[in-house]
């Protein structure tokens, strides 16, 4: 157990919807980071936020937006949901925004559009 | 820029053979480096690390040397089993994370 906690486990949604991941990092952990991870593709890093703070932006799309608050869980918000969208989505936490330490990942939401 | 780039999979071994997954990197600056592993139906943990040039990360058999002359960063396990059957995933961090792309490892009995 990484520490890191995600929910919901799987989510089944219809396109055109809009859902909403959640994250809370290992306790003491600053920076949380959110990835996608398709079957054909390997992890696709989308964003990052330390302290409440964006930090650092990957392939995010528009349509996806995240935030993390004052108790610093984390929500991936994915809004006009299309059949590509389907995806695990994995949230990770480390210490630090730099540094040399590790990721700690959760087990990940699994999100299908039908 | 930085990049992580490591073998395409999958890699089909029988059991107790030996195991190499190549990783070399691109970095600027003394990056971490990490092996994660990723059982099926599960996120990412941490297999190994190493932080400096010429240490070695080891866990559960397995091993991987920093090696900033050919920046390289290769897995290694002496005798793989049935259970490490997984996806590989190296990566570095010189403050953001770049991962590779993943390695799939099946292990036949």
């Amino acid at each position: 157990d990484s520490g890191v906690t995600q929910t919901p486990k799987h989510l089944i949604t219809a396109t055109g919807q809009r859902v909403t991941l959640r994250c809370s990092p290992r306790s003491g952990d600053l920076s949380v980071y959110w990835y996608q991870q398709s079957l054909d593709q390997g992890l696709q890093f989308l964003i990052q936020y330390y302290n409440g703070e964006e930090r650092a932006k990957g392939n995010i799309l528009e349509r996806f937006s995240a935030q993390q608050f004052p108790d610093l869980h984390s929500e991936l918000n994915l809004s006009s949901l299309e059949l590509g969208d389907s995806a695990l989505y994995f949230c990770a936490s480390s210490v630090e925004s730099g540094g040399a330490g590790e990721q700690f990942f959760g087990p990940g939401t699994r999100l299908t559009v039908l | 820029g930085n990049s992580v780039t490591q073998m395409e999979g999958p890699v089909t071994l029988s059991e107790e053979a030996f195991l190499t997954i190549n990783c070399t990197y691109t970095a600027t600056g003394y990056p971490s480096l990490f092996w994660y592993v990723q059982y099926p139906g599960e996120g990412l943990q941490l297999l190994l690390k190493a932080t400096k040039a010429d240490d070695k990360g080891s866990n559960k058999g397995f091993e991987a040397t920093y090696r900033k002359e050919t920046t390289s960063f290769h897995l290694e396990k002496g005798s793989v089993q049935v259970s490490d059957s997984a996806v590989y995933f190296c990566a570095l961090r010189s403050g953001k994370f770049y991962f590779g792309s993943g390695t799939k490892l099946n292990v036949k009995p």
